[in-house]
């Protein structure tokens, strides 16, 4: 079946830059969303279409793509910034949904 | 306002069956697709079904067979039909409403608080 991965984990001072990859072989034919999970709460989408931020998002947060890797951003890192971060996408069909093994972020 | 208010969820014996409720408000339920995705404790998010608006339904190998998804338009309402559950079938289960933004591309723009689903003798 097909998969997404991303680093289990990544850390960061706050004002930094933290990099969260994902990485699949059908990324170049289906676009990825990224989305925030913290403790005890439902995920909140914060990156659409590889790169286009929704309302209500800060700046701070981008995404980009290359080839079969995605990328989420952050810039200038704030300590509520902190949590679970998830890349999904689908399988080359486009009927099945996809997320990655997540990438708990934190913020040092 | 958008509300996803998930039901149902409980502790069940393996090999055992229950029915999971999503009850939606605020928008006009018939014309979005909806998924399920579920959460073990401590792990990562797994898609577990969606149907479309016109009742077309998707799983993924690990619950295909067992699991049944279906949606009453009339009630504004979701289920998910779980059967020959396993103890690896335990998680938190979300709804979520698919917002198709172009070109036949979706992300899930609201989610419910989800459901605990306990599979366990």
């Amino acid at each position: 079946s097909y998969e997404l991965t991303q680093p289990p984990s990544v850390s960061v001072s706050p004002g930094q830059t933290a990099r969260i990859t994902c990485s699949g072989d059908a990324l170049p034919k289906q676009y990825a969303y990224w989305y925030q999970q913290k403790p005890g709460q439902a995920p909140v989408l914060v990156i659409y279409k590889d790169s286009e931020r929704p309302s209500g998002i800060p700046e701070r947060f981008s995404g980009s793509s290359s080839g079969t890797t995605v990328t989420l951003t952050i810039s200038g890192v704030q300590a509520e910034d902190e949590a679970d971060y998830y890349c999904q996408s689908a399988d080359s069909s486009g009927t099945h949904v996809v997320f990655g093994g997540g990438t708990k972020l934190t913020v040092l | 306002e958008v509300q996803l208010v998930e039901s149902g969820g409980g502790l069940v014996q393996p090999g055992g069956s229950l029915r999971l409720s999503c009850a939606a408000s605020g928008f006009t339920f018939s014309s979005y697709d909806m998924h399920w995705v579920r959460q073990a404790t401590g792990k990562g998010l797994e898609w577990v079904s969606a149907i479309g608006t016109a009742g077309d339904t998707y799983y993924p190998g690990s619950v295909k067979g067992r699991f049944t998804i279906s949606r009453e338009n009339a009630k504004n309402s979701l289920y998910l039909q779980m059967n020959s559950l396993r103890a690896g079938d335990t998680a938190v289960y979300y709804c979520a409403r698919a917002y198709y933004y172009g070109s036949g591309s979706y992300y899930f723009d609201y989610w419910g608080q989800g459901t605990l689903v306990t599979v366990s003798s």
